[in-house]
């Protein structure tokens, strides 16, 4: 496979579930990316990753937990979500974050929460 | 702080004519990179073109240009000969340094401009 895939593509959970969404990046980069898109609101940045080591955390509520064991794997862990936690989760890579490139996205998981 | 407006919520194009989409910025950071991603209804963003704060000329990718004003701040994308297939979400981003992050351009984007090309 090429590029950047995310598993699963849709998601319906509880709010008392657990669930994990995985991002795998093909590309070689060393910085990976979570976003969250929203209907009404701007792509929201969550997480950035440079070489598995966390450089950015937006003011996330904890019941998000980002996981990278590798450069090229990513994971995102949800656990007692809250309606307002459905969206399209994106996961993006670049080559380096302390440089200009642009990023590669993957599909999404579209999350509901119910 | 990093700031991406985008005024246009949807525009309209006739089939082979050119559309400029609109896009501001802000940032207090020297160094920073403008980009446009494209956004079919399948979900995946795609990247289109780039611009170097430092860049002297606009950046062209085939039928996309950027109207890079700098004093302005504005980045603005020129589809030419539209087609049917650019109907899509389009999104503007910054990554500038700000004041985070150790070094890493952190990415800011707007909320987008719906583009419908007519037949």
């Amino acid at each position: 496979e090429t590029g950047v895939t995310q598993t699963p593509r849709h998601l319906v959970m509880g709010m008392t579930n657990k669930k994990s969404l995985k991002c795998e990046q093909h590309l070689g980069h060393n910085a990976m990316y979570w976003y969250k898109q929203s209907a009404k609101k701007p792509l929201e940045l969550m997480f950035v990753y440079s070489l598995e080591e966390r450089v950015e955390n937006n003011s996330v509520p904890s019941r998000f937990s980002p996981e990278c064991p590798n450069s090229s794997h990513l994971f995102l862990h949800l656990h007692t979500l809250q309606p307002e936690d459905s969206a399209l989760y994106l996961c993006a890579s670049s080559q380096d974050p302390g440089s200009l490139y642009e990023q590669y996205f993957g599909p999404g998981t579209r999350l509901t929460v119910t | 702080a990093q700031k991406i407006t985008q005024t246009q919520p949807g525009m309209f194009v006739q089939e082979k004519e050119a559309v400029t989409l609109d896009c501001t910025y802000d940032t207090s950071d020297p160094s920073y990179g403008l980009f446009w991603y494209k956004q079919p209804s399948s979900g995946e963003m795609i990247f289109l073109i780039y611009q170097g704060s430092y860049d002297q000329q606009n950046a062209t990718e085939g039928r996309y240009s950027l109207n890079f004003q700098k004093a302005r701040k504005s980045a603005n994308l020129v589809i030419s000969a539209s087609q049917l297939g650019d109907s899509a979400m389009y999104f503007c981003a910054m990554r500038a340094k700000g004041h985070a992050s150790g070094g890493s351009y952190i990415p800011t984007f707007g909320r987008g401009t719906s583009l419908i090309v007519h037949p």
